[in-house]
């Protein structure tokens, strides 16, 4: 069964360096997502994409964070300068219809982010 | 702003027991999701409901939807250890994609 896949599984970062977190969403999906999980605490939508742009974000993602979609394949977020509270498991999420059917996301394994 | 809670957080059954995990949202939605997390790895989807009065099943999980209560259950029958995770429901708003996760049960099945 196709799946998404994240790398790395873990990355560990001094405070205030920039980070990419990368993503290989299932082949026919369109939309993609990333959301966060802190240790213990519930799931945190950061923002969608479809189309070659944000189609929607949350107050979590503000200007130190940014995504892309450099190639057919690969969808990335990138953190400018991490912070402490950026500690998080990072999911990165696609489905493949926006309404029709309820078509669930399906979730990639995450990215362990330490910030030091 | 959209609201998504559950009870109980944490639940701990014996074996062979049957419970309800309970989703409460705040704001009126077309779709529902549960989904289950073991510790440390990413979240599997178990169920999507679409409309009210929606059941599905799939082994010993049973999940509904009553989009007037705005409350979808998900029930455990003759639970076995093989349960023992984290599940949540999302529901998404009206005109746009994003999940909105309640707060999770953590489920404990003891021997």
């Amino acid at each position: 069964e196709p799946e998404v896949t994240q790398t790395p599984s873990h990355q560990v970062t001094q405070m205030g360096q920039e980070v990419i977190l990368r993503c290989v969403p299932i082949s026919n999906h369109l939309y993609f997502y990333w959301y966060r999980q802190i240790l213990g605490q519930k799931v945190e939508f950061l923002v969608s994409f479809y189309n070659n742009e944000i189609s929607e974000k949350s107050e979590i993602f503000d200007d130190q964070f940014s995504v892309e979609r450099p190639d057919g394949s690969n969808f990335t977020l990138k953190i400018r300068s991490t912070k402490l509270e950026d500690s998080a498991m990072y999911f990165c999420a696609s489905s493949e219809h926006r309404r029709w059917g309820g078509q669930p996301q399906h979730f990639g394994d995450g990215t362990r982010l330490s910030i030091l | 702003e959209l609201k998504v809670e559950q009870n109980p957080l944490f639940l701990s059954m014996q074996e062979g027991k049957n419970y309800t995990i309970y989703c409460n949202y705040s704001t009126t939605s077309d779709r529902l999701y549960w989904y289950r997390q073991d510790p440390g790895k990413s979240l599997e989807s178990l169920f999507v409901l679409l409309s009210n009065g929606a059941v599905k099943q799939e082994g010993r999980l049973m999940a509904s939807l009553d989009t007037k209560a705005r409350l979808s259950t998900l029930h455990i029958t003759a639970a076995v250890h093989d349960l023992s995770a984290t599940y949540f429901c999302a529901v998404v708003n009206f005109g746009n994609e994003k999940l909105t996760f309640g707060t999770g049960t953590r489920l404990t099945i003891i021997p």
